[in-house]
């Protein structure tokens, strides 16, 4: 059955402290995507990939940082640096580039994380 | 600056009545629009799509219909149910930057039994 897995579902992180959220899609898919969603708010760009070892930074991208070392990977680190870092994270894929081909995103479940 | 922009945070429509959820976006390059449902803590889905060159999308109770001169388009959703229960998000993408799709802020809709 394919989909988007992220996890953990319910993070937290302590002050100066870098967290990482997971995001692993298994519908071999090329394009992955990092969004934020807060309240009250459509989802912002962070990061996104179109291809293994390429990805660009997206609207908020300023105290993240990603990687894309495999294909059905995108992991997403949150950084000391990120001083608003409390939302709700959603990772998406898509089968080219959202716009270009006018593929809908499939999007993960999220991951809430908390400052402590 | 919000590019697309849902001006009703919430909407509540009786069963079997008509839903409509506005959307008005301000770039006129934009061509491709998208609606997504999003059910609490899960990820939204795609629901329908409508491409610049059309007016009008259907698929089955579900019609998004564009006016390029307002700039505005609209979900229909015809009846109600239920299971409509959501927040929907409008989203627009520009064909010069393909990789970006913008959302809106969602429109949570209740649907009374």
């Amino acid at each position: 059955d394919g989909g988007i897995t992220q996890s953990p579902k319910y993070l937290f992180r302590k002050e100066g402290q870098n967290v990482t959220l997971s995001c692993e899609q298994n519908l071999n898919h090329d394009a992955m995507y990092w969004y934020r969603q807060d309240p009250g708010q459509g989802l912002r760009l962070i990061y996104y990939s179109q291809i293994v070892n390429d990805f660009q930074k997206g609207d908020i991208a300023e105290g993240y940082s990603v990687s894309r070392e495999k294909k059905e990977s995108f992991p997403l680190t949150v950084t000391s640096a990120q001083k608003n870092p409390t939302a709700f994270y959603l990772c998406a894929s898509s089968i080219r580039g959202a716009g270009y081909s006018n593929q809908p995103q499939h999007f993960g479940d999220g991951t809430r994380l908390s400052i402590l | 600056d919000q590019q697309v922009k849902q001006n009703s945070p919430s909407l509540s429509v009786q069963e079997g009545r008509i839903s409509i959820l506005n959307c008005d976006y301000t770039n006129s390059m934009f061509d491709y629009f998208l609606w997504y449902k999003k059910y609490p803590a899960e990820g939204p889905t795609f629901l329908i799509s409508i491409s610049s060159i059309k007016d009008k999308n259907e698929d089955g109770r579900f019609t998004v219909f564009l006016n390029k001169s307002a700039k505005h388009l609209s979900l229909h959703i015809v009846p109600s149910q239920p299971g409509d229960s959501a927040v929907y998000f409008c989203a627009a993408s520009l064909k010069t930057s393909y990789d970006k799709v913008i959302f809106g802020p969602g429109t949570s809709l209740s649907v009374i039994p």
